[in-house]
């Protein structure tokens, strides 16, 4: 069955990096996209970027450019998502979501959830 | 960009009830839109896509209608486990995937 696992809740200072992995299995790794999107406390979903598994390629949203960075490693069917500078705002639940290509895109399976809070 | 705004942003229903959620689209989507349900502290689920297939395992008392700027969810009569929030989402012009800010469905 599909699964994607991902790594455990982070507390980072303001300026720090984080980076959340996402290991995907079940399915063909380098077949089908992912995506990260995020969650603020109380909010609604945030689309933050995808990756290509297959060649690496990726896409961030235009919010995001410049601190963040998605990588994957095909060995181990596993994505990752770092974004860096963080600030207060940046706390979140940071989900990944598997994306089928099929019509309409749409996110068909998605991660438990990895909350990252950022406080000093 | 586009924007989708739902409406309404809550509602209180009872067991039973039918309930009725709208999403609006900035621009025409075709029928480019997913609907998504989060219950408290879980990954959202994917309910419907595109506009108003079924994804595999969801309850037929869930439907989704609509095309080009105007799309609604129905639940048909409202089950103790529905009590959650309700996202919309389009993926007619991405870059980005956006998302309606979400309904919550709450018991009277």
């Amino acid at each position: 069955q599909v699964q994607l696992v991902q790594s455990g809740a982070e507390v980072k200072k303001p300026g720090a990096s984080v980076k959340v992995s996402c290991k995907a299995s079940g399915y063909t790794f380098t077949n089908l996209y992912l995506h990260w999107v995020r969650q603020a406390p109380g909010q609604g979903l945030d689309w933050m970027g995808m990756i290509n598994p297959s060649g690496g390629s990726t896409t961030y949203a235009q919010n995001f450019q410049g601190r963040l960075t998605m990588t994957r490693d095909t060995s181990t069917s596993t994505v990752y998502m770092e974004l860096s500078s963080l600030r207060s705002d940046d706390t979140a639940v940071y989900y990944c979501a598997r994306d089928p290509r099929t019509i309409a895109a749409p996110f068909d399976y998605w991660g438990q959830g990895t909350l990252v809070t950022v406080s000093s | 960009d586009i924007q989708m705004t739902q409406s309404p942003s809550s509602l209180s229903a009872s067991v039973g009830d039918r309930v009725t959620i709208t999403c609006r689209a900035s621009q025409s989507i075709s029928n480019y839109l997913n609907w998504y349900q989060q219950k408290p502290g879980k990954a959202p689920k994917l309910l419907i896509y595109p506009a108003s297939s079924l994804q595999s395992g969801v309850p037929s008392r869930f439907s989704g209608s609509g095309s080009g700027t105007d799309f609604t969810l129905t639940i048909s009569s409202l089950q103790p486990e529905d009590f959650a929030t309700y996202y919309c989402q389009q993926s007619y012009s991405t870059p980005p995937w956006t998302f309606g800010q979400g309904t919550k469905v709450e018991i009277k």
